[in-house]
This record gives structure tokens, C-alpha cells and sequence, in this order.
């Protein structure tokens, strides 16, 4: 049981560049969500899923697109990088947990910078 | 729309004092309420819930009461330790999004 994994750990780009973050959970959980943290600005949502092939828009989502193809994976996609997408992203699943509670586990990161 | 306002960090204490940070949401409805902690380097773990009005959420020896009357949801320990240096997030779940405060860092001197 690996939990929330997210892949890359750590990724430069240029301007205008395009990339692919996965996030990957192994719980079975229903729930899926892409955060990004900045310094002083906490975690802001981007985008989240309810469920296998639905997704939807979160606080900050313009300049991101998101697919939920599997149950287990979440795409955060980066169509034409720009410097403000500068951040640590991170990726949470929600579900049962250990005793069957609703819990919400992150994953370890990934840090994107954008020259 | 929802959000949660917590105190700005960072704060500082020594080893063994008391420690609280604030925290108030506005939501409708009846939202359920986290504090979340993140240790350099790493993600976020879950610390503590609680999911209705006077609910109490404990873990670690850390506490915080949902107050329906106040909109708070105040993180509390009796004697912090060193090894309590981290960054503590308040956050609401209401209609399947998780929002976040902006986080307060918190240093214990020993």
C-alpha cells in the first residue's frame, strides 16, 4: 500500500513548454484533488474529481487541465508553462481510511519551476 | 463563498508552553473542519477532524472544538515540544472541496 504518489519529484521547464503531472493512489478512493503552494498563499485548489472520468474547476484553475481516465490516477496538465505556475504542487486522496473514518492522504510533491 | 482565516505565523514558543492558533471559517451549512501538519520537505498528514458543531478532534495531544456559535475551529496544546516545529493548516470540506487557510509556522525553542 504506497498510498498517494505523485511523479515527477521535480521539473524545470521553459516558458511555454507542456507537461504531465500523475498522481497515482492505490486506496480505491472515490475523491482526487491537485493543490498548489506558494509561499503565504497556503494551498489553493486547482482542479479535483468525484469520481472515475469526472473532474472539476477549484479556486485557481485557469492555465491547468485535468483527466480522471482511472480510478487511481489523476492527471494535472500544463499546456503552455508560464513563470506564476512557479510552485509546489500537491495531490490528495479522499476516502475510508485505516478503520474505515473518511481520511485524506497528500502526496509527497512535486516542485515546478518555470524559467 | 467558503474560506478559513488563521493566525499569521510565525509564532514562537518554548519548550513546554502552552500553544493556540486561531482559526474561523465562513461556509454554509455545516462544514467539517481539519487541522492539517507539514513537517520541512514534506506533504501534508492529517491531524486531527472533527465533522459537527461541538465535536472535540484530538490527536497527539493536540485539540481543537468545533464552535458553530464563534465559526472557529482553535488548535490547542497543554506543552509543546521541539519536535512540534512545523506548519499547521486549518481547513474546511463542504460540498466535496477541501479549502485550506494559509498556514501559521510555529517554532519551539527548547
Amino acid at each position: 500500500n504506497a498510498g498517494v504518489t505523485q511523479t515527477p519529484k521535480f521539473r524545470v521547464l521553459k516558458t511555454g513548454q507542456s507537461m504531465t503531472l500523475l498522481c497515482a493512489q492505490d486506496m480505491n478512493h472515490e475523491y482526487m484533488y491537485w493543490y498548489r503552494q506558494d509561499p503565504g498563499m497556503g494551498l489553493r485548489l486547482i482542479h479535483y474529481s468525484v469520481g472515475e472520468g469526472t473532474t472539476a474547476k477549484g479556486e485557481v484553475p485557469d492555465g491547468y487541465n485535468v483527466s480522471r481516465l482511472k480510478k487511481q490516477n489523476f492527471l494535472l496538465g500544463l499546456e503552455s508553462a508560464a513563470p506564476s505556475q512557479t510552485s509546489v504542487y500537491f495531490c490528495a486522496s479522499r476516502g475510508p481510511g485505516t478503520g474505515g473514518r473518511e481520511t485524506q492522504y497528500f502526496g509527497p510533491g512535486t516542485r515546478l519551476l518555470v524559467l | 463563498g467558503n474560506s478559513v482565516t488563521q493566525m499569521e505565523g510565525p509564532v514562537t514558543l518554548s519548550e513546554e508552553a502552552f500553544l493556540t492558533i486561531n482559526c474561523t471559517y465562513t461556509a454554509t451549512g455545516y462544514p467539517s473542519l481539519f487541522w492539517y501538519v507539514q513537517y520541512p520537505g514534506e506533504g501534508l498528514q492529517l491531524l486531527l477532524k472533527a465533522t459537527k458543531a461541538d465535536d472535540k478532534g484530538s490527536n497527539k495531544g493536540f485539540e481543537a472544538t468545533y464552535r458553530k456559535e464563534t465559526t472557529s475551529f482553535h488548535l490547542e496544546k497543554g506543552s509543546v515540544q521541539v519536535s512540534d516545529s512545523a506548519v499547521y493548516f486549518c481547513a474546511l470540506l463542504k460540498d466535496d472541496k477541501i479549502i485550506f487557510g494559509k498556514g501559521t509556522r510555529l517554532h519551539i525553542l527548547p
